[in-house]
């Protein structure tokens, strides 16, 4: 079963920040972050693991709150640059190790 | 240092023709997927493998099947391709376990191959 994202989109100008939200019906193990810009592959952001491991990247950082089986990714300071889809992906409990679900996206455009 | 590659990058078919796309990845990885993307819905798993010679159905699994009969390969077949698999398709390879000695790794992506079914 899919995560799913909110917002579904939002704009923003450059140097505000952002929160992507990524939430699913079932208990967690890893929450993956991906960002997609047009045209292009998927590029990973980070991953976070059941136990609160937390990986940062630049100005963009994650949490993951397991009791809530959601995470959430933080963009501060948004640069032109990080206009682009964000996906979260999803690796739970009940499922087989491997089986990474990505949610349907967020598309964040940053304006100048 | 290639990383993944998928062919063909584009193709054009008409219902009912069979294709194969073939993904390969050069970085030793056990794990390596196809998903699917369309406007709207994300990215969506059709099968994914842990291991040479093993595969598991993913979210779409339906009207394609998949083979890994040596580590660096995953291929993804289309029997009889149908108008609603016109898609862009995305091969993705990650190694195991991940961070933390638990779940997937890092997905290394390919550049994506874009089918279309007349």
């Amino acid at each position: 079963q899919q995560p799913v994202q909110s917002p579904q989109a939002v704009i923003l100008r450059e140097g505000e920040d952002a929160v992507i939200n990524c939430s699913s019906s079932k208990a967690l193990y890893s929450v993956h972050w991906y960002r997609q810009k047009h045209g292009e592959a998927p590029v990973f952001l980070m991953i976070l693991l059941k136990g609160g491991e937390q990986k940062g990247h630049e100005k963009i950082s994650a949490s993951f709150n397991e009791k809530k089986q959601q995470s959430s990714l933080y963009l501060t300071a948004s640069q032109l640059s990080y206009s682009g889809t964000y996906f979260c992906g999803t690796e739970d409990y009940g499922g087989s190790q491997g089986n990474l679900i990505f949610g349907k996206g967020t598309k964040l455009s940053v304006k100048p | 240092n290639a990383g993944v590659t998928q062919t063909p990058k584009f193709r054009v078919l008409k219902t009912g023709q069979s294709m194969t796309l073939l993904c390969a990845q050069d970085m030793n990885h056990e794990y390596m997927y196809w998903y699917r993307q369309d406007p709207g819905m994300g990215l969506r798993l059709i099968h994914y493998s842990v291991g040479e010679g093993t595969t598991a159905k993913g979210e779409v699994p339906d009207g394609y099947n998949v083979s890994r009969l040596k580590k660096q390969n995953f291929l993804l077949g289309l029997e009889s391709a149908a108008p609603s698999q016109t898609s862009v398709y995305f091969c993705a390879s990650s190694y195991s376990p991940g961070t933390g000695g638990a779940g997937t790794g890092e997905l290394f992506f390919g550049e994506g191959s874009r089918l279309t079914v007349l």
